[in-house]
C-alpha cells in the first residue's frame, strides 16, 4: 500500500522561482527519500533524509522532516526549466523497501 | 556511482507473447532487486522483491505466474511477462539498492506495450 502522499499533486511556476513539495507518510520511518522522475524515464534518486534529522541540503535543494507531523517537504530554489519532472517521495521502514506517493507534477516555465 | 542498466526501453509485443525485461547492476552486486510498475500519471506500484538465487517475492495481487522473476546472479534480474495482454501495457522499473548509505539506484525503465 501506498506510504507517502505528495501535494500538491501537480504544481507550475515560472523560472527563478522557488517550488515546494509536501509529503505526508502514515506509519514510523527509518528514513524518507525523495526522488524525481523525468517523463518516461527511471527514477533519480536526490536525498535521504534520516529520522533523526530535521534539515538537509543539497544544492538547491532543500529538505525538511516533521517525524511528529509525519510530513516532509522539498523545497527547489531559484527553479529552472530543467526541473521540470515528476517528485516523488519514499519513506523507508525496517525493510527499506521505497514506497512511494502519487507524485508532485512540478512546471517549470521558462 | 551506482548504475543499474534496464533493458529494453521500449517494447511492443502481440497479444499472447512473452516478453523479457532485463535489469543488470553494473557497478555493484545486488543480492536484492526490486521490480515496480507505474501507470500513466500514477504512483510506483512495487510488484516483488527479487533476492539472489531464491525465488522472488510478490505482492498482495501480483500474479506470480503471469510475472515470472529470475535473479540468478549478483547483477542480473529478470522480468517476463508471460502471455501479455493489452492490459500489461505498462512502465516496468527495477531498482537495487546501492552500496552507499540507504538510497535506491532505478534503472530507466521499459515502456511496454502490448497490442
Amino acid at each position: 500500500s501506498q506510504q507517502g502522499e505528495e501535494d500538491p499533486q501537480a504544481l507550475s511556476i515560472q523560472e527563478g522561482e522557488n517550488a515546494t513539495m509536501n509529503c505526508s507518510y502514515k506509519t514510523s520511518i527509518n528514513n524518507l527519500q525523495w526522488y524525481r522522475q523525468n517523463s518516461g524515464r527511471g527514477l533519480v534518486h536526490l536525498i535521504l533524509i534520516r529520522s533523526n534529522e530535521r534539515e538537509k541540503h543539497s544544492g538547491r535543494l532543500r529538505v525538511t522532516l516533521d517525524t511528529s507531523k509525519k510530513s516532509s517537504s522539498l523545497l527547489i530554489t531559484a527553479s529552472r526549466a530543467a526541473d521540470t519532472a515528476s517528485y516523488f517521495c519514499a519513506t523507508g521502514g525496517g525493510s527499506y523497501i521505497p514506497t512511494f506517493g502519487r507524485g508532485t507534477s512540478l512546471i517549470v516555465h521558462p | 556511482g551506482a548504475v543499474v542498466s534496464q533493458h529494453p526501453s521500449r517494447v511492443i509485443c502481440k497479444s499472447g507473447t512473452s516478453v523479457k525485461i532485463e535489469c543488470r547492476s553494473l557497478d555493484f552486486q545486488a543480492t536484492t532487486m526490486f521490480w515496480y510498475r507505474q501507470f500513466p500519471k500514477q504512483s510506483l506500484m512495487l510488484m516483488a522483491t527479487s533476492n539472489e538465487g531464491s525465488k522472488a517475492t510478490y505482492e498482495q495481487g501480483v500474479e506470480k505466474d503471469k510475472f515470472l522473476i529470475n535473479h540468478a546472479s549478483l547483477t542480473l534480474s529478470t522480468l517476463t511477462v508471460t502471455s501479455a495482454h493489452p492490459e500489461d501495457s505498462s512502465f516496468y522499473i527495477c531498482s537495487a539498492r546501492d552500496s552507499v548509505g540507504y538510497g535506491y539506484t532505478f534503472g530507466s525503465g521499459t515502456r511496454l506495450t502490448v497490442v
